[in-house]
């Protein structure tokens, strides 16, 4: 699977919009993006994933360049609540595991 | 269930000790992977259970750790003659399937403790 780079940490005003980065040059064309987070002492939650067009739920919107070598997370309104450890992930159409890296730790400011 | 059990959620064991670690998918998840995590780093995936197909065992750290999943659903994960690097939040998911392109669901994990 291809691999990831994120910054280590960021900070976010409550209330904006929280924008996490991800670069993943090295991405094939059957491979999906996948973000997770970790709320601290719990395990990983699924947040969204895409294959070259952006998405959105209910949670997160995921932006993916057009050249699909990196991609965003938009949290529209960050709460304090959304502290946490964000994990950008590439995974294979079929692929049977999930390698997280090391993420990127955002911080939400009161 | 509604989501992914583990338990028990804490254990403290004396070094050497053989642990076991227990996880229930979500039923229905025929894929099922370990997952552990020392205190402040990253997840090391140990594990992946697919089906009746052979687990891939590629993240098994050594000879002392190996996990069984019997009946295609509930799975142990066993630690022999613990040693202190072991300590770590066991982290077990589930998903519907390896290439179904849904994200897992975790489990809260087991902290496990060796002293």
């Amino acid at each position: 699977d291809a691999k990831t780079t994120q910054p280590p940490s960021m900070d976010c005003a409550e209330g904006r919009a929280a924008n996490l980065p991800c670069n993943h040059s090295t991405i094939s064309g059957n491979e999906y993006v996948y973000w997770y987070r970790q709320i601290h002492s719990q395990g990983p939650q699924y947040i969204i994933h895409g294959l070259k067009n952006n998405e959105t739920n209910e949670m997160a919107s995921l932006i993916i360049t057009e050249d699909r070598k990196s991609s965003t997370l938009i949290l529209p309104h960050a709460t304090l609540r959304d502290t946490a450890v964000y994990y950008c992930i590439v995974r294979k159409t079929g692929g049977f595991k999930t390698i997280f890296g090391a993420g990127t730790r955002l911080f939400v400011k009161a | 269930g509604a989501g992914v059990s583990q338990s028990p959620s804490n254990k403290v064991t004396e070094k050497g000790k053989d642990v076991e670690l227990r996880c229930d998918p979500i039923s229905g998840h025929t894929a099922l992977y370990w997952y552990r995590q020392s205190l402040g780093q990253g997840l090391e995936f140990l594990i992946y259970f697919q089906g009746n197909s052979a687990p891939d065992k590629s993240g098994l750290p050594s000879d002392r750790f190996s996990a069984e999943r019997t009946g295609g659903s509930v799975s142990t994960l066993t630690i022999q003659r613990t040693q202190q690097e072991d300590s770590a939040v066991y982290l077990c998911a589930s998903s519907l399937a390896p290439n179904d392109n849904y994200g897992y669901t975790f489990g809260s994990g087991t902290r496990l403790t060796v002293v």
